[in-house]
């Protein structure tokens, strides 16, 4: 079965650096887009940003790119999501999700398994 | 790129249907196929219900519906139970392996 496996809690304070992890199994994890989606308390989703573990090649949504880091570890099967210096309002859960995309036809494009959700909390 | 636009809340009774939309532009909702939809419990992680505009994952029940016209996309919920009390958001690809979601809707079973 396929399964997208978070950690469920992270506090930290603003200025401090944070990454947060999904670890993939039940499948091929190099031939499959693994994104993040933010969704701050009491708002909707928003789609941060995808990578593709077989190259490692990494697109952000305009809106994050700058903000944060994604990046794969092909060796144990990872994803993660990475600040270099937390403010209050990273405060969010972070799901990480199975994208499906054919990168060569440009087709397809929905997420089909989803994380169970990083609660990241940032006091300032 | 700004969010899709969905109505922020949606009802039915029992039994009745439900149509929520999601508009965006021709840039996203309108220019591409790859429009999907997910349900949201309070505290609980998305799950995929429509897909490809009109196609339902397995185990999704046939009362999720989903269509396009130009640049709006839209999620019926036929028979409306209980269980179908949640947010739903919309998703649709927007070009450079980028996407964008819908503003959500809440259902509510009257």
């Amino acid at each position: 079965d396929v399964q997208l496996e978070q950690s469920r809690v992270e506090v930290k304070k603003s200025g401090e650096p944070l990454k947060i992890s999904c670890k993939a199994s039940g499948y091929s994890f190099s031939t499959y887009w693994i994104g993040w989606v933010r969704q701050m308390p009491g708002k909707g989703l928003e789609w941060m940003g995808t990578i593709y573990p077989g190259d490692s090649d990494t697109r952000y949504s305009p809106s994050f790119r700058g903000q944060v880091t994604i990046s794969a570890d092909k060796s144990i099967r990872n994803v993660y999501l990475q600040w270099n210096s937390l403010k209050a309002s990273d405060t969010a859960v972070y799901y990480c999700v199975r994208l499906i995309y054919d990168y060569i036809w440009g087709s397809h494009w929905y997420f089909d398994f989803w994380g169970q959700g990083t609660q990241v909390t940032v006091s300032s | 790129q700004s969010a899709l636009t969905q109505p922020p809340s949606a009802s039915g009774f029992p039994g009745q249907s439900v149509t929520i939309s999601c508009t965006g532009t021709s840039r996203d909702v309108g220019g591409y196929d790859y429009v999907s939809w997910y349900q949201q419990y309070p505290g609980k992680a998305p799950k995929l219900v429509i897909f490809e505009v009109i196609k339902r994952p397995s185990g999704v029940p046939d009362r999720f519906s989903g269509s396009k016209s130009g640049n709006t996309a839209y999620l019926t919920v036929s028979g409306l139970q209980s269980e179908d009390e949640a947010d739903y958001y919309c998703n649709s690809y927007a070009g450079s392996i980028n996407g964008v979601f819908g503003t959500g809707t809440k259902v509510t079973v009257l």
